[in-house]
């Protein structure tokens, strides 16, 4: 399967911790996002990278959060000093963008499954 | 923020009835999509609709993008209940998706 995956599924953590998720995206696609749904919500954007570059911050992205994407490949979303209010579903997304003439093309963006966190 | 707003939020029909959702949107986006969400999943696009007025029809499903690319609409015909999921409707800017707030349908057999 060539999809875009995510690590871990699952995280349980006390509040004040760090963590960090890893995305793998499609190896092909240059764009990745991360975005936050909490349950029964559609999911919010944090952040996009195109190749290595973040190029988009949301205002929901705080100082606590960072992300990265050192090689223009994976991508890892950290949080640190987590706050219960973190508690949610953490989406990575990849997508393939390229520039034709004046214009540019942007495939659509293909989901992981998700890194579900929970801070107690 | 360009505000996705989706009606209704909840849905519980009979297997075989239709139904109708919609995505409002005070913004003009350049193209639509609608994605179904399972449980512990992550979005799976269904379509996307790009020119105003614009209708497409996947097996039972119907989209359809408002002539001032606005708003959208999903029916459903016959559903089942494998319709069952979240379903979403979002809208493209620039360089990323705004998702609406989401449709959970159950279909009951």
């Amino acid at each position: 399967d060539t999809g875009v995956s995510q690590d871990p599924r699952h995280k349980i953590t006390k509040r004040g911790q760090n963590v960090t998720f890893r995305c793998d995206p499609i190896s092909e696609h240059n764009r990745l996002y991360w975005y936050r749904q909490t349950l029964g919500q559609g999911p919010e954007f944090l952040t996009y990278f195109q190749n290595e570059a973040q190029l988009e911050k949301s205002r929901l992205l705080s100082d606590r959060f960072s992300a990265e994407r050192p090689k223009g490949s994976f991508s890892t979303l950290e949080i640190q000093r987590t706050e219960q209010g973190d508690s949610a579903m953490y989406l990575c997304a990849s997508s393939r963008s390229k520039l034709t003439g004046q214009s540019s093309y942007n495939s659509p963006l293909h989901f992981g499954n998700g890194t579900r966190l929970t801070v107690t | 923020t360009q505000l996705l707003e989706q009606s209704p939020q909840f849905l519980s029909i009979q297997e075989g009835e239709n139904l109708t959702v919609y995505c409002n949107s005070s913004s003009v986006f350049s193209s639509l999509q609608w994605y179904r969400q399972e449980p512990g999943e992550g979005p799976v696009l269904l379509v996307t609709v790009v020119t105003g007025g614009e209708v497409k029809k996947l097996k039972r499903l119907t989209f359809q993008f408002g002539d001032a690319r606005k708003d959208s609409s999903l029916h459903i015909t016959a559903a089942q209940p494998g319709d069952t999921g979240l379903y979403l409707c979002a809208g493209t800017g620039a360089n990323n998706l705004f998702f609406g707030t989401g449709t959970r349908l159950t279909v009951i057999p």
